[in-house]
């Protein structure tokens, strides 16, 4: 089925520990971002970016890096892991930022960081 | 960058009563304005949007919301929930290449 694919669904990683999370979508969507969904914070950017090779900061990037190198797939960077860093973690495409179709949203990964 | 403001963050009700919540956002730009639903333990599914035109909008599931640009509002009403809608309601307001959300309603219908 088409949609935006994360994976792994479920990790725990150690304090200090780099991790990758990955994303895919197979709908040529040029837009692509990462939140993270706290309790009681909603959900918050942390990059995203507007076509291959276009990345930028969102609300809340610091511990996190971003690359493009395709259309299809937007992986998120943990280069050393803090318990602050402990989530539920989204990504999310749409056709552009004129679309009207809206985003699509993966089905997420939670990350406990102990 | 935009903000987003939902309020009553914890909403309990029965089965049957109608639901409105609010919606308020800050940006000076042109906006699109989203409704999702998040079902415990599941992903965020699109419940309605505006974009332009009619400011009264209907979306899935008997929803519908309306955008008051003077008030910059865009709230989100059900007139008779079900227990089925017991989920988490996110508004989110995308401008200038973002989409930022609210913190969300929790909403939980007592059949």
């Amino acid at each position: 089925n088409a949609g935006v694919t994360q994976t792994p669904k479920f990790q725990v990683l150690k304090t200090g520990q780099s991790m990758t999370l990955q994303c895919a979508q197979d709908m040529n969507h040029e837009y692509m971002s990462w939140y993270r969904q706290d309790p009681g914070m909603g959900l918050r950017l942390i990059h995203y970016s507007v076509g291959a090779g276009i990345t930028d900061q969102g609300e809340v990037p610091n511990g996190y890096n971003v690359s493009r190198s395709t259309t299809e797939d937007f992986p998120l960077r943990l280069l050393s892991a803090a318990p602050s860093q402990t989530s539920v973690y989204f990504c999310a495409s749409s056709s552009g930022v004129s679309s009207n179709y809206g985003y699509t949203f993966g089905s997420g990964t939670r990350l406990t960081v102990v | 960058a935009q903000s987003v403001s939902q309020h009553n963050h914890h909403v309990i009700l029965s089965e049957a009563a109608s639901l409105e919540l609010g919606c308020n956002y800050s940006y000076g730009g042109t906006v699109n304005l989203f409704w999702y639903v998040q079902y415990p333990g599941q992903h965020l599914q699109l419940l309605l949007k505006y974009f332009s035109g009619d400011p009264l909008v209907k979306g899935i599931k008997g929803f519908e919301a309306e955008f008051i640009k003077s008030k910059f509002s865009f709230n989100l009403r059900k007139p008779s929930v079900q227990w089925s809608d017991t989920a988490e309601y996110f508004c989110a307001v995308r401008g200038n290449n973002r989409l930022a959300f609210g913190k969300g309603n929790q909403v939980v219908v007592i059949p």
